[in-house]
């Protein structure tokens, strides 16, 4: 079965960049999730788009911004990169289930130097 | 107080024993509860899901509810080396985020 996608897998930024992230959800899901996660801590969840409308909102930072386009795909856009920002980024996806079942991609591991 | 709370770990059973995990929340209109399992350096894994007060079964992996405890727990029978990760208590809301408990690290030695 199709999963959730994420890219780049890895990436590798300098203080004070920018970094965009890619989600791909799986086919028919209409709602993605966005989660940060640091070393040793559980999942911290960012944002949420159904319908390509922000439906939630977490701890984001302000120098973050995501968006959902018309074919459901989901980009996070980080800005003036801080040492702080490194993590693990997954995106996850869920379709119609009543109870919101999250399926998870694989993220995207952002080191900032 | 954390949303929720999970049993302290590491947890370490011999191969073929019952793992037990649990997990306790403060929100009493939480809807829906989920158990993940996530490997080192991987992404979460939904193993189980559960709605209702009781038992729900699925091969190995059984989820306890109780809502007016506010308790949700995972049974692993015939525990095997490859369960050996970091099982987390996820809460979830009919539309919005999930949350996360601060996981249990289980080990299964052979």
């Amino acid at each position: 079965a199709a999963g959730v996608i994420q890219s780049p897998r890895h990436l590798i930024k300098e203080k004070r960049e920018t970094a965009t992230l890619k989600c791909y959800p799986i086919p028919r899901h209409d709602t993605v999730y966005w989660y940060q996660q640091g070393p040793g801590q559980d999942p911290q969840f960012l944002i949420s788009f159904y319908e390509k409308m922000q439906s939630d909102k977490g701890s984001i930072p302000d120098r973050f911004s995501a968006q959902q386009f018309s074919d459901y795909h989901s980009e996070l856009n980080m800005s003036s990169l801080e040492l702080g920002d490194s993590a693990l980024y997954f995106c996850a996806s869920s379709g119609e289930s009543r109870y919101n079942e999250q399926f998870f991609g694989p993220g995207t591991r952002l080191t900032v130097l | 107080q954390k949303e929720v709370e999970q049993n302290s770990g590491p947890l370490s059973v011999p191969e073929g024993a019952i793992a037990s995990l649990n997990c306790t929340y403060s929100d009493r209109g939480s809807q829906s509860f989920f158990w993940y399992r996530q490997y080192s350096g991987k992404s979460p894994e939904l193993i189980m899901s559960i709605y209702s007060n009781g038992d729900k079964e699925d091969g190995r992996f059984t989820a306890q509810l109780n809502k007016a405890s506010q308790y949700v727990s995972l049974l692993i029978r015939d525990s095997q080396p490859s369960d050996s990760a970091t099982y987390l208590c996820v809460l979830g809301t009919s539309y919005g985020k999930l949350t996360f408990g601060q996981g249990t690290i289980l080990t299964v030695h052979p």
